[in-house]
């Protein structure tokens, strides 16, 4: 069974401040994850994703985040908030081919401040 | 342009009724996913369907029924059943070849039972 953890139901930053968005995992396989971001009555845009390879991983949008196997954890990040950036954020983890779907942690709403 | 429709975007239902959620892909995509979304608690996994006539059980499958005749729909029916339908619906689609488990959403559809 895999699982999928996002600290903090909400995250509020400074405009121009460092965004820090918290996702540990449970897979008993190599996972594949993943970050989706989704703005008020839309549906999910993925952000950005690891599959195999380089741990440090580019999004969309100037995100970023780091695969940490040592951690079980897939923290996104973005080196200076905009106001565009407030919206809810999923990560969400699968193994194997993934053809069963994603398991996503409960969302952290962001909120920035101006 | 190529993309996942859903509608209807907001409905109402009486409790006691049936109500079926449309979603038409035409992104030549092989599986398709029903999520629902309910605020705090992340998306859970419907139903899925990776090829036509077939479809599996997600973790939250009873009170819904889906169909798969063909390989751009797959709508949703949240039956009498459902203890409590009133949720964001999303609906998703992957294809092989552009990696495991990256799904491409619609933008949603929003039922209120009253």
């Amino acid at each position: 069974a895999q699982s999928v953890t996002q600290l903090g139901s909400h995250v509020s930053v400074s405009e121009g401040a460092l965004v820090l968005l918290r996702c540990n995992y449970s897979s008993s396989v190599p996972p594949y994850l993943f970050w989706y971001v989704q703005y008020p009555n839309q549906g999910l845009q993925l952000l950005l994703k690891y599959t195999t390879g380089a741990t440090l991983v580019k999004g969309i949008n100037g995100f970023e985040a780091e695969f940490k196997k040592s951690e079980t954890s897939f923290h996104l990040t973005k080196p200076s908030a905009h106001m565009s950036d407030a919206a809810e954020y999923f990560c969400a983890v699968t193994s194997g081919g993934g053809a069963d779907g994603l398991t996503f942690g409960k969302g952290t709403h962001l909120i920035i401040q101006p | 342009d190529g993309g996942i429709t859903q509608s209807p975007k907001y409905l109402f239902r009486k409790e006691g009724q049936n109500v079926t959620l449309s979603c038409e892909q035409n992104l030549n995509h092989d599986a398709m996913y029903w999520y629902r979304q309910d605020p705090g608690q992340g998306l859970r996994l419907i139903y899925y369907s990776q090829i036509v006539n077939d479809f599996q059980k997600g973790d939250i499958a009873e009170g819904y029924s889906v169909s798969r005749e063909k390989k751009e729909s797959f709508p949703l029916t949240v039956t009498s059943a459902q203890k409590n339908p009133t949720a964001f619906y999303l609906c998703a689609s992957s294809i092989k070849d552009r990696g495991p488990g990256e799904l491409f959403f619609g933008e949603g559809s929003r039922l209120t039972v009253l």
